[in-house]
């Protein structure tokens, strides 16, 4: 399986800031997607990142308040812009894995918003 | 559109065997997934399904698909301690891997002494 790590780890931001979550795989991979996780609740897809061309972004989530950039095959980044408390969760990355039909998840950033 | 149901929590006992289920509504799912979330960590893949398969095992993991129903089970035979985590199932689409997943609200699995 694809080794995927994330940065930061976890973060305590001020509302109205924005913060950038890198994701960085170990092999270059054609698909990779960003999640984000509620507190006690499941996942829900924001978007893919494509490489080349801008994200496709899941009904309500926007590219300005979600900017995504992915500038190569093992990179992508997420922001998180003008921050609110509802924003307050964890924000994992994932990435197709070699056998095509998999997807592996990086280990997650913990955002916290005060 | 999509959906993907789970029981919130199941409780068993330590060496009885655990099933966990999922319904989901999408007919053209072409793979249904098993992670699993210890508390503080992030998802680990545990197993996966191709819609034309009603089943797979692996190790202690039986994965049962009844496609007409739209029900997926995973089993945990020998239930251990180690075991006790969340529970996600998923499903992607026609597109497979090239598409994201829609995950279910995820099972609580509570092991019994």
């Amino acid at each position: 399986s694809a080794v995927i790590s994330q940065k930061p780890s976890r973060d305590i931001c001020q509302r109205g800031t924005s913060l950038t979550i890198q994701c960085q795989v170990d092999s270059q991979v054609t698909m990779m997607f960003w999640y984000r996780q509620q507190p006690g609740q499941s996942l829900t897809l924001i978007a893919t990142a494509n490489q080349g061309s801008e994200a496709t972004y899941e009904s309500g989530f926007v590219i300005d308040k979600f900017p995504i950039s992915r500038p190569n095959l093992t990179f992508s980044t997420l922001t998180v812009s003008n921050m609110s408390p509802e924003d307050s969760s964890i924000y994992l990355c994932s990435v197709e894995g070699m056998v095509g039909s998999e997807q592996f998840f990086g280990p997650g950033t913990r955002l916290t918003v005060l | 559109g999509e959906d993907v149901e789970q029981s919130l929590f199941l409780s068993v006992r330590e060496g009885d065997s655990s099933v966990i289920n999922c319904t989901y509504t999408d007919s053209s799912s072409t793979y249904l997934y098993w992670y699993k979330q210890e508390p503080g960590a992030g998802l680990q893949l545990l197993t996966y399904i191709f819609s034309n398969m009603d089943m797979k095992q692996d190790q202690r993991l039986t994965v049962l698909l009844n496609k007409k129903d739209k029900h997926l089970s995973l089993r945990i035979a020998d239930t251990q301690t180690g075991d006790s985590a969340i529970y996600f199932c998923a499903e992607v689409g026609s597109g497979g891997g090239a598409d994201g997943l829609t995950f279910g609200k995820g099972t609580h699995l509570i092991i019994q002494p």
